[in-house]
């Protein structure tokens, strides 16, 4: 069965730590998206790649910064972790020539941040 | 830039039929999906349908799209409490299935 898998399901950090969040898909898909889900806010997207050693800003990028070194794994970094960050994150991957399979997603990372 | 929307709540009664609404407003979207999100996990792809369809139909969900209303509805036939989630509308453009554009989701309460 194919999957995308998030390092950690619950993580709390502090105010002010780097904060690494890790997905790693086995489906050798190009696309790797990082949303962050907010009640009545739905998924907002902070970064996505095409590609290995690809990045582009999604809607929200500000505090993020991400890394994508081999194809499998996209990393989402917290330069320095704040409070409004406090979310669930959601990673997610795609196949770029196969629209009809649409996203597959990991379990996600309910973050705390306190 | 493409906006997806979603009416944020619907409750029905064990055995009715559900449907949930959603519009669009890019009309090169391609793909249309629907996606279901249980408790404390990630979203699980439903269904979706080409921009050249008008419905589809799979067990108990049939999806229809009027594309001139640039509206979609996901209708789940005989509503059982194991389909209490929450269901998000995406759309996407072209062959690469890259940045979808996701509604906010509607809650779907099935009351025994």
């Amino acid at each position: 069965d194919v999957k995308v898998t998030q390092s950690s399901r619950y993580l709390v950090k502090r105010t002010g730590e780097k904060v690494f969040l890790e997905c790693v898909q086995d489906m050798d898909h190009e696309n790797m998206f990082w949303y962050r889900q907010d009640p009545g806010l739905g998924l907002r997207l902070i970064y996505f790649s095409y590609d290995v050693k690809m990045k582009e800003k999604g809607d929200i990028p500000e505090g993020y910064s991400v890394s994508r070194e081999k194809k499998e794994r996209f990393s989402l970094i917290l330069e320095s972790a704040s409070t409004n960050q406090t979310s669930m994150y959601l990673c997610a991957s795609s196949l770029s020539d196969r629209p009809i399979y649409g996203y597959t997603f990991g379990s996600g990372t309910r973050l705390t941040v306190v | 830039g493409e906006d997806v929307e979603q009416s944020l709540f619907l409750s029905v009664r064990e055995g009715d039929s559900s449907v949930i609404n959603c519009t669009y407003t890019d009309s090169s979207s391609t793909y249309l999906y629907w996606y279901k999100q249980e408790p404390g996990a990630g979203l699980q792809l439903l269904t979706y349908i080409f921009s050249n369809m008008d419905m589809k139909q799979d067990q108990r969900l049939t999806v229809l799209l009027n594309k001139k209303d640039k509206h979609l509805s996901l209708r789940i036939a005989d509503t059982q409490t194991g389909d209490s989630a929450i269901y998000f509308c995406a759309e996407s453009m072209g062959a690469n299935a890259g940045k979808s554009t996701f509604g906010d989701g509607t809650t779907l309460t099935v009351k025994p």
